[in-house]
């Protein structure tokens, strides 16, 4: 069965960092693109990042670029979105997905607030 | 930016009624769209993909239509599960952008 599990949401302060994590079973990880996708209230869903197979190659949405950085370490199947300079629009609950976004996780809230 | 619209925004239905949702994307996307079902708390789960062809365990009432610019979702006799909001998604370039929603609810 495939899982997706996320980790490392909070509360945090505009222009802090946080890490989230997602780690994968049920499938051969090294395989598969990883995607990070975020949902707000008011904007909805919106596609943040992505990272080849191997990790060599990533892709960003204008709105985090220059501020998170996605990577995956395939020795612990596991998927990471780095995200500096926080802004309270970046509160959002995370997702990570699958490379045709057949399988999400359950999501993490980031809530960015002083 | 590829944008997409999605109309209805909000429908009410009753159990056994079709219902189509309507996806219009601002450039040509051939048939690289994809529809997700969503309950609150809930992460997307994806229903279609390729416009559609539908995603093996999704009930064959689900059905997906259009290329180019215009896209349909249809669901044939409704079903109390799903009750729910429908996005669309394309993924013919990056950034892949989602539609806003439309949430079929109980008439």
């Amino acid at each position: 069965e495939v899982q997706l599990l996320e980790s490392g949401g909070g509360l945090i302060q505009p222009g802090r960092s946080l890490r989230l994590s997602c780690a994968a079973s049920g499938f051969t990880f090294n395989n598969y693109v990883m995607n990070w996708v975020r949902q707000t209230p008011g904007k909805g869903l919106e596609w943040v990042s992505a990272i080849s197979e191997n990790g060599d190659t990533t892709y960003y949405n204008d709105s985090v670029k220059g501020r998170f950085t996605i990577s995956r370490d395939n020795s612990k199947n596991t998927v990471y979105l780095q995200m500096s300079s926080l802004r309270a629009e970046d509160t959002a609950t995370y997702f990570c997905a699958t490379r045709g976004f057949d399988y999400w996780g359950q999501g993490a809230l980031v809530i960015v607030s002083s | 930016d590829i944008q997409l619209t999605q109309s209805p925004s909000f429908l009410s239905a009753s159990i056994g009624d079709t219902v189509t949702i309507a996806c219009r994307a601002s450039q040509d996307i051939s048939t690289i769209l994809a529809w997700y079902q969503q309950k609150p708390g809930k992460a997307p789960k994806l229903l279609i993909y390729a416009a559609s062809t539908l995603r093996d365990g999704v009930p064959s009432r689900f059905s997906g239509g259009g290329s180019g610019t215009e896209f349909t979702l249809t669901i044939n006799s409704l079903q109390p599960e799903d009750f729910a909001t429908y996005y669309c998604q394309q993924l013919d370039s990056f950034p892949f952008t989602f539609g806003p929603g439309a949430t079929v609810d109980v008439k």
